[in-house]
C-alpha cells in the first residue's frame, strides 16, 4: 500500500529552465496538496486540487507556477523559468475527501505527505 | 484566518530529559482541529495526533504526551526521556472546521544528543 510517492527526489535546474514536479497521491485519496519549504520559514501552502479542478490556488504565487491534477496520471506542479529563490523543498500530501470516520468536517482531514521534491537552481 | 506559532525554533537537548514543544494558535472558528506532524531526517512529514477543539482532555502515549489549553491557545507536546531518535522537526498545524488546508507553524527542530 504505496503513500504519497514524489519524484523526483532531487531536482537541479539553471536559471530560466522549467521544473516539473510529481505527485502520485495515496491509494483512494482524491485531494491533492502542494506545500513548499523555505529555510527558516516552515511549510507555505500553496494549492489545493482536487481530480482535474484546482480548488484553491491561493498560496501560489501569480507568476510561472501553475499546478494540475489530470483524470489520469500524477498531479504535477509546474514552474516556468525558474529563479534562485524557487529553491526549496516541495511537498505533496493527498488525503481523503471530507472528514474521516464520518466526521463532517473537512479541517478534521489527515495529510499523508511524501518524501518532497528538492529543487536547486544554479 | 488562521495562525500557528511555534516560538522554538530549534532545541537542544540530552538524552533522558524531558523536552516540551510549544505551539500557539489563533481562530476564531469555534470548531476546528490541531495536529502534531514529525519530519525525521529522512524529509517526510509523518502524522503524530489531532484534536478537535472540543476535546481538551490531555492525551499521552507511551513517552508522548500533549497538552491542549483553550484558554491559553496553546497545544504543546511534551517527549519524556527523550531519545536520539526523537531528533526531527516537528510542525504544529491548525485546520478551521470547515477548511480542507491546514496551515502549520514554522516548525521546531529538536537535536536529541546522546
Amino acid at each position: 500500500n504505496a503513500g504519497v510517492m514524489q519524484n523526483p527526489r532531487h531536482l537541479v535546474r539553471r536559471r530560466g529552465q522549467e521544473a516539473r514536479l510529481r505527485c502520485s497521491p495515496m491509494k483512494g485519496h482524491s485531494h491533492v496538496y502542494w506545500y513548499r519549504q523555505l529555510p527558516e520559514e516552515g511549510l507555505k501552502f500553496m494549492v489545493y486540487l482536487q481530480k482535474e479542478n484546482i480548488i484553491d490556488e491561493s498560496g501560489m504565487p501569480k507568476e510561472r507556477f501553475s499546478a494540475e491534477f489530470p483524470k489520469e496520471g500524477p498531479s504535477i506542479l509546474r514552474i516556468q523559468q525558474v529563479v534562485r529563490g524557487d529553491s526549496a523543498a516541495y511537498f505533496c500530501a493527498s488525503s481523503l475527501p471530507g472528514g474521516p470516520g464520518g466526521t463532517p468536517h473537512a479541517g478534521a482531514n489527515v495529510l499523508t505527505f511524501g518524501a518532497g521534491s528538492r529543487l536547486t537552481v544554479l | 484566518a488562521q495562525k500557528v506559532t511555534q516560538a522554538q525554533t530549534e532545541i537542544s537537548v540530552v538524552e533522558k530529559e524531558d523536552v516540551t514543544l510549544d505551539c500557539v494558535y489563533e481562530t476564531r472558528d469555534t470548531t476546528y482541529y490541531l495536529f502534531w506532524y514529525k519530519q525525521p531526517p529522512s524529509g517526510e512529514l509523518v502524522f503524530f495526533i489531532r484534536r478537535n477543539s472540543f476535546d481538551e482532555q490531555n492525551e499521552i502515549s507511551g513517552r508522548y504526551s500533549w497538552n491542549f489549553q483553550k484558554s491559553t491557545s496553546s497545544f504543546n507536546f511534551t517527549i519524556t526521556a527523550s531519545q536520539v531518535v526523537d531528533s526531527a522537526v516537528y510542525f504544529c498545524a491548525l485546520s478551521e472546521g470547515g477548511s480542507y488546508i491546514p496551515t502549520f507553524g514554522r516548525g521546531t527542530s529538536l537535536i536529541v544528543h546522546p
